[in-house]
């Protein structure tokens, strides 16, 4: 299984909104509404965001949300902060009962 | 509340097998979720190494499926990853997660991570 395909880097400036991709195939994002987004900060072990697309677990910020739309998800953070500076994975469930991951994308806050 | 972590050799040599324990404290493993491995190697993403279910069922990434065993000890709460014939490709920091709380796809417990070095 190939992982998912994300932008290496998106940088944004403070109060700003940007949003990542996160592109797949008929075999896992375009299959399933079994997506969900992970931010890891250096050093630390990553941390659930997003999942099934558009839902976020208890204490996330609602500055974050997902989106699916064919075979291509995508994370919005809006009024970028200092602190979500990171990286950012999404994953989803395949056709095969597998996970996959995305590539990661750094977000840089200018 | 949920807490993962796991434990095991720094240090593994080329050609033996990685062993790693996660310890699970806060949920019993016995019965319900799933719990799985997910590593990282050095500046690079993250790969989904494989899950048991509690009810025994297993899944594995079909690259590593060959040479991974994940296996549970419910009277300890803890469950053990194996990697067999390792070469300096399976040098990452490893992580312990649960899925299936808040939701079947969501990994969202995590251990702290334990790195592994493959080298002679």
């Amino acid at each position: 299984q190939s992982a998912l395909t994300q932008p290496a880097s998106v940088p944004g400036s403070p109060g700003q909104s940007i949003t990542i991709s996160c592109s797949g195939t008929g075999s896992d994002v375009g299959a399933y509404n079994f997506v969900s987004w992970y931010q890891q900060h250096p050093g630390k072990a990553p941390k659930l965001m997003i999942y099934d697309v558009n839902n976020r677990p208890s204490g996330v910020s609602n500055r974050f949300s997902g989106s699916k739309s064919g075979y291509t998800a995508s994370l919005t953070i809006s009024g970028l902060q200092t602190e979500d500076e990171a990286d950012y994975y999404c994953s989803s469930f395949t056709s095969s009962s597998t996970y996959v991951f995305g590539t990661g994308t750094k977000v840089t806050v200018l | 509340q949920v807490h993962l972590q796991g434990s095991g050799p720094g240090l593994v040599k080329p050609s033996e097998t990685l062993s790693l324990t996660c310890n699970v404290s806060g949920s019993s493993i016995g019965v319900g979720y799933y719990w799985g491995w997910i590593r990282q190697p050095p500046g690079k993403g993250l790969e989904w190494i494989g899950n048991f279910y509690h009810s025994g069922s297993t899944y594995y990434n079909p690259s590593l499926k060959s040479r991974v065993t994940i296996s549970v000890d419910t009277s300890k709460n803890q469950f053990s990853l194996k990697l067999s014939s390792v070469t300096a490709a399976d040098t990452a920091v490893y992580y312990c997660a649960r899925r299936g709380f808040i939701s079947d796809d969501a990994f969202d417990v995590w251990g702290q991570g334990t790195m592994v070095t493959v080298s002679s």
